[in-house]
């Protein structure tokens, strides 16, 4: 069974803070990662996926990646309450094109 | 364009009734998967769809069915409801391994 583990948080920050989200993954020939974003009572929305070991960046997020280390994290820069929700990393084992999901980390961002 | 669609959203069934759920995916995306997800996890995946033919299947009893049509819109059918089985059943399409998720069916069996 391949796993994806995150740390359920919640994981606290102030307003303006970098939050700094991780993952870790236990499929060695995994090759897609992505990020994805739940409000509480909506369903996940995609905020950055990533291909290749180092760093993506898209407005105030970043991803980074670590295959020699199977590790993804997620930063998200100057921190805003709406930011506040649980983000999930998701990998699709070696050849498959179906993503595997970790639990979520809860971020709670305060004013 | 439209997102994906999930029907219905909220519905309440007892034990032992059977459910079907249903999904039109985004236009032009081939490929549809389901998903279960309980309060504080993460989505538990239950089958992929592509071109109307299973190209997987999670951990999940055969009690769980599903098929794709021709259209590529696509039903979940639970059958013999568990109370276990009271979650928010999501289904997503895809493109290049990307999800994309409709709003989720959330369903309480009591």
């Amino acid at each position: 069974q391949k796993e994806v583990e995150q740390n359920s948080g919640p994981l606290s920050v102030p307003e303006g803070a970098i939050a700094s989200l991780n993952c870790t993954y236990s499929d060695r020939v995994s090759q897609s990662f992505f990020w994805y974003r739940q409000y509480s009572g909506k369903s996940p929305e995609l905020i950055m996926s990533i291909y290749s070991n180092g760093d993506k960046e898209d407005g105030r997020f970043t991803a980074q990646l670590n295959k020699a280390s199977q590790y993804v994290s997620l930063l998200i820069r100057d921190s805003q309450p709406s930011d506040s929700a649980t983000y999930l990393c998701a990998v699709p084992s070696g050849g498959s094109y179906i993503p595997t999901f970790g639990r979520g980390t809860s971020l709670i961002v305060h004013p | 364009d439209a997102g994906v669609t999930q029907s219905p959203t909220h519905l309440i069934k007892t034990r032992g009734q059977q459910v079907t759920l249903r999904c039109s995916p985004i236009s032009g995306h081939k490929s549809v998967s389901w998903y279960q997800q309980v309060l504080g996890q993460g989505p538990q995946f239950i089958f992929q769809y592509y071109e109307k033919e299973e190209r997987g299947r999670g951990n999940f009893p055969d009690r769980f069915s599903a098929r794709q049509f021709p259209n590529y819109s696509s039903e979940l059918n639970v059958n013999a409801l568990l109370l276990g089985d009271s979650a928010l059943y999501l289904c997503a399409s895809s493109f290049d391994g990307e999800l994309f998720f409709g709003e989720g069916s959330r369903l309480t069996v009591l």
